[in-house]
């Protein structure tokens, strides 16, 4: 089961920043949060990952809040190529054998 | 960038074939990964390989065996096709505990 609850849904508006949620209230200490998307007909793409720090990569931002029960993902400039289904995932580091995928949330990028 | 590259994007085979998956990386990771991907049921491992020879069974093998005799390749192998096997086929590989990359994946119709 996902232990991740994200919204259904976002809209935002090409060239804003994109402030993705994510609930992970039962997270333990050992388990990171990694981000993912998922472009229509492609396989799922890497984006990011932290343990308690922020982090910040070409692709994006992750903020952690201090107990670690819910994490931002931030695209600081979206465009429409970054509309997609974005999957917040906790798990140990490397994610283990195995990832397990919730619904995500689907982001809208409008022109 | 990791390359993680899937032999065929679509393929349509007919009930009772043995059907081939291919998956190739070029990061000379030790570990690579097939899942499937159907609506409303998230990600499934199938089978896993941690080095040359080896492989452990996910959550879903019955039907599927695999195949790694080389480090950058992993063969995924429906014995006998059933319809019910038609779906996204997503290989994944990983170094150490690094996040699992993806590739593209193959949209498999069994007819």
């Amino acid at each position: 089961d996902a232990k991740t609850t994200q919204p259904t849904s976002m809209d935002c508006a090409e060239g804003r920043a994109a402030n993705l949620p994510c609930n992970h209230s039962t997270i333990s200490g050992n388990e990171y949060v990694y981000w993912y998307r998922q472009i229509h007909s492609q396989g799922p793409q890497y984006i990011i990952h932290g343990l308690k720090n922020n982090e910040t990569n070409e692709m994006a931002s992750l903020i952690i809040t201090e107990d670690r029960k819910s994490s931002t993902l931030i695209l600081p400039h979206a465009t429409l190529r970054d509309t997609a289904v974005y999957y917040c995932i906790v798990t140990p580091q490397g994610g283990s054998e195995k990832l397990v995928f919730g619904k995500g949330m689907k982001l809208t990028v409008n022109p | 960038d990791v390359k993680v590259t899937q032999s065929s994007r679509y393929l349509v085979k007919r009930t009772g074939e043995k059907v081939f998956l291919e998956c190739v990386q070029d990061m000379d990771h030790e570990n690579m990964f097939w899942y499937r991907q159907d609506p409303g049921l998230g990600l499934r491992l199938i089978y896993f390989s941690y080095d040359v020879k080896m492989k452990e069974k996910g959550d879903i093998p019955e039907g599927y065996s695999v195949s790694r005799e080389k480090k950058e390749r992993f063969s995924l192998i429906l014995e006998s096709a059933s319809t019910n096997q038609t779906s996204m086929y997503l290989c994944a590989s990983r170094r150490d505990v690094q996040p699992q990359h993806f590739g593209d994946g193959t949209r498999l119709s069994i007819l």
